[in-house]
């Protein structure tokens, strides 16, 4: 079980807009800082959708959005599309140069 | 092109060693922190290590003691040394490159697939 807690699924219809959390439990011990996201379509590598938190990489859609509150960091995809049907990752910058992953969310587009 | 490619996974029995490497282009590995990052079959992904530009390396919890993380500038590689290897260390293992500018990790490899069963 990661400490980084992540729903297992979630699913909408292609235009509508879904959003997907990452909260830190209480077995997570550290700073839950620095926050990036992570698209993984199925055998693939993981490709960098959000960084610090809020920021989008160069070249990745204006549909996708990063937050943060407190203990709890949000992903959320706004017009959805079919191709965004992947599993994705919260990963968090724990201090003394570790990081960790959340479990992942699957992502349907019904 | 910015790349990355891991070579070096395979069947290896437990308590056995394996010599992960992934060759990069297009950047040099000796001023990114690069990683390893392990998914395990229908599981999420770990991170396992990594080496700073300076040279300071850092471990995983789960692998400290049994997986040591290098590179090789000349060759512009990073390696994962991998020791005392056990079933639970089946996995695809990925290379990841660190951009400080982004504090994250921005380039991945395609994976080598280990495999530890007897």
């Amino acid at each position: 079980q990661s400490a980084l807690t992540q729903p297992a699924s979630v699913s909408g219809s292609p235009g509508q807009s879904i959003t997907i959390s990452c909260t830190a439990t209480s077995s997570y011990v550290g700073s839950f800082d620095l926050v990036s996201w992570y698209q993984q379509h199925p055998g693939k590598a993981p490709k960098l959708i959000i960084y610090e938190d809020t920021r989008r990489p160069s070249g990745v859609s204006y549909r996708f959005s990063g937050s943060k509150s407190g203990n709890t960091a949000s992903l959320t995809i706004s017009g959805l599309q079919a191709e965004d049907e992947a599993d994705y990752y919260c990963c968090s910058y724990v201090g003394s140069s570790s990081w960790v992953f959340g479990g992942g969310t699957k992502l349907t587009v019904l | 092109e910015v790349q990355l490619v891991e070579s070096g996974g395979g069947l290896i029995q437990p308590g056995g060693s394996l010599r992960l490497s992934c060759s990069a282009s297009g950047f040099s590995v000796s001023i990114y922190y690069m990683n390893w990052v392990r998914q395990a079959p229908g599981k999420g992904l770990e991170w396992l290590s990594v080496i700073y530009s300076g040279g300071s390396t850092y471990h995983a919890d789960s692998v400290g003691g049994r997986f040591t993380i290098s590179r090789d500038n000349s060759k512009n590689t990073l390696n994962l040394q991998m020791n005392s290897l056990r079933a639970e260390d089946t996995a695809m293992y990925y290379c990841a490159r660190g951009s400080p500018g982004l504090q994250a990790f921005d380039i991945w490899g395609q994976g080598t697939m280990v495999t530890v069963s007897s």
